[in-house]
């Protein structure tokens, strides 16, 4: 059973455009919500990431919204720029233990 | 950010060897260390839980005799790829667990390894 669900599994943007990933939990215990950027051949490296308490965050291009009533939350990447094609996962856990990915989503920035 | 390092980044084994990987975390201490596995364009699926000084924790359909768990110090955590066979073939990705300042904690994770085997 899938913990994290993400759509969509692939996404086109045009440079300078506005990419917007979502993604939907049951387990309402989670308490930490990251997302991380995965190039191909390297391991995911973390993005940004919230806690259930706010309801967004923003760290430069980036921005996380969270909707606690509704479990889901979403990254936001604005002015997408060629060099953010990756692929991108959420991911959700509570306290220290693991993490539970998203499926992915394939970020594709055309110039 | 804390570094976790991966050595090898890639191996190619012939069937029927063992491989070991190593996983490090180079500038902090490591409780807990997880490992996973990560097919082509797929997500990152979690095979253990590794704890220093104390037995792997394997997820459900992770064979504990083939894949060995070592974590012997706190910057240090081995996966051994037992009788290697092609189906084992993937790219294999660590992560350690960071504590910072009042309870806060982040995981960070290794480049991967790509193991092939023939």
């Amino acid at each position: 059973q899938q913990q994290v669900k993400q759509s969509p599994q692939s996404l086109i943007v045009q440079k300078g455009g506005i990419s917007i990933i979502n993604c939907a939990y049951e387990n309402t215990a989670f308490d930490y919500f990251p997302w991380y950027q995965q190039f191909p051949g390297k391991g995911p490296a973390l993005l940004i990431a919230i806690r259930p308490d706010v309801s967004e965050k923003k760290e430069g291009r980036f921005t996380i919204s969270f909707n606690k009533s509704a479990k889901q939350f979403s990254l936001h990447i604005m002015d997408s720029q060629p060099g953010d094609s990756a692929t991108y996962f959420c991911a959700a856990r509570v306290g220290a233990n693991n993490l539970f990915f998203g499926t992915g989503t394939r970020l594709t920035v055309i110039p | 950010g804390a570094v976790v390092s991966q050595h090898p980044s890639w191996v190619i084994c012939k069937s029927g060897t063992s491989v070991k990987i190593e996983c490090r975390s180079l500038d902090f201490q490591a409780t807990t260390m997880f490992w996973y596995r990560q097919f082509p364009k797929q997500s990152l699926m979690l095979m253990a839980t590794s704890n220093e000084g104390s037995k792997a924790t394997y997820e459900q359909g992770v064979e504990k005799d083939k894949f060995l768990i070592n974590h012997a110090s706190l910057t240090l955590s081995t996966l051994t790829v037992t009788s290697a066979h092609p189906e084992d073939s993937s790219f294999y990705i660590c992560s350690a667990i960071s504590f910072g300042a009042g309870f806060s904690y982040e995981q960070y994770f290794g480049p991967g390894t790509r193991l092939t085997v023939t």
